[in-house]
C-alpha cells in the first residue's frame, strides 16, 4: 500500500498571501489529522477530519481551515499568512476516527513565509 | 505547562548501548504513542499501549497507567536510532498533545 503522501513538499510565500495544503491518506483510511510543528511549540494538533467531517480542532485561529473529500483527501488552507506560520505542517491518516488509532504521518509541507 | 513531559531531552549513546527515554503525564489516558521523527521530518509510529509492554526488534515500550509514566527501551542501540523520540497522548478536545521530544544521537 502507498503510504501518506502530501504535496506539495516545500513553499515559500509572503506575508498576507494564502496557501492549500494537500494530504492523500493510505487506501481505504477515512481519517485525517493535521499537525504543526515549529521549534518553539513542538507538535499542535490543527484538526481532524472523518468521512468529510471536521471532528475536532485544536486552538489555532480561523485562518486555518481544512477540508476532506469524498476520497478523504484532505486539504488545509492558511489565509493571510504570517511570518509565525512557517512550520512544517504535517498529515497523519488513520482507518478509524479519533487519535487513539495508530497514526501513518506524511513526510510533511515545509512552509517558509517570508 | 506542557502536559507530557520527557527526560532527558537529548540523549548521547554509544553505539550497542541500552537506552532509555521516559514519559509522564497528568491525566488519565486511552493510549499513549511513542513516535520517531527523523532529520527530513518525516514521522513514524513506534507504538500506540494501553497497559503493559510492547516489543518490535530492539524497541521495547512500557506503560504503568497507575503512575501515567511509559518508558522507551532500544536494545544495542545503532547510530541509524538516532532521531527525534516523542510520546503523545489523546487529549480532551479529540486532539493529540506531544511531548518535546528527546533527542538521540548514537555514536559509532
Amino acid at each position: 500500500k502507498a503510504g501518506v503522501t502530501q504535496t506539495p513538499r516545500y513553499l515559500i510565500k509572503t506575508r498576507g498571501q494564502q496557501v492549500t495544503l494537500s494530504c492523500s491518506p493510505i487506501s481505504g483510511h477515512r481519517s485525517v489529522s493535521w499537525y504543526q510543528q515549529t521549534p518553539g511549540q513542538g507538535l499542535q494538533f490543527l484538526f481532524e477530519y472523518f468521512s468529510e467531517t471536521q471532528r475536532n480542532k485544536g486552538n489555532f485561529p480561523g485562518r486555518f481551515s481544512g477540508r476532506q473529500f469524498s476520497n478523504s483527501r484532505s486539504e488545509m488552507n492558511v489565509s493571510t499568512l504570517e511570518l509565525g506560520d512557517s512550520a512544517l505542517y504535517l498529515c497523519a491518516s488513520s482507518a478509524l476516527a479519533g487519535v487513539d488509532n495508530e497514526q501513518f504521518f506524511g513526510p510533511g509541507t515545509r512552509l517558509t513565509v517570508l | 505547562k506542557n502536559e507530557v513531559e520527557q527526560s532527558p531531552q537529548n540523549l548521547t549513546a554509544q553505539e550497542g548501548e541500552f537506552i532509555t527515554i521516559n514519559c509522564s503525564y497528568s491525566v488519565g489516558i486511552s493510549a499513549l504513542h511513542w513516535l520517531q521523527q527523523h532529520p527530513g521530518g518525516g514521522i513514524v509510529s513506534l507504538f500506540m499501549l494501553s497497559s503493559g509492554k510492547k516489543k518490535h526488534g530492539r524497541l521495547i515500550a512500557t506503560i504503568n497507567i497507575q503512575e501515567k509514566h511509559s518508558s522507551l527501551h532500544i536494545t544495542a542501540s545503532h547510530p541509524r536510532d538516532s532521531a527525534v523520540y516523542i510520546c503523545a497522548h489523546g487529549g480532551s478536545q479529540g486532539n493529540l498533545i506531544f511531548g518535546k521530544g528527546t533527542k538521540l544521537s548514537v555514536k559509532p
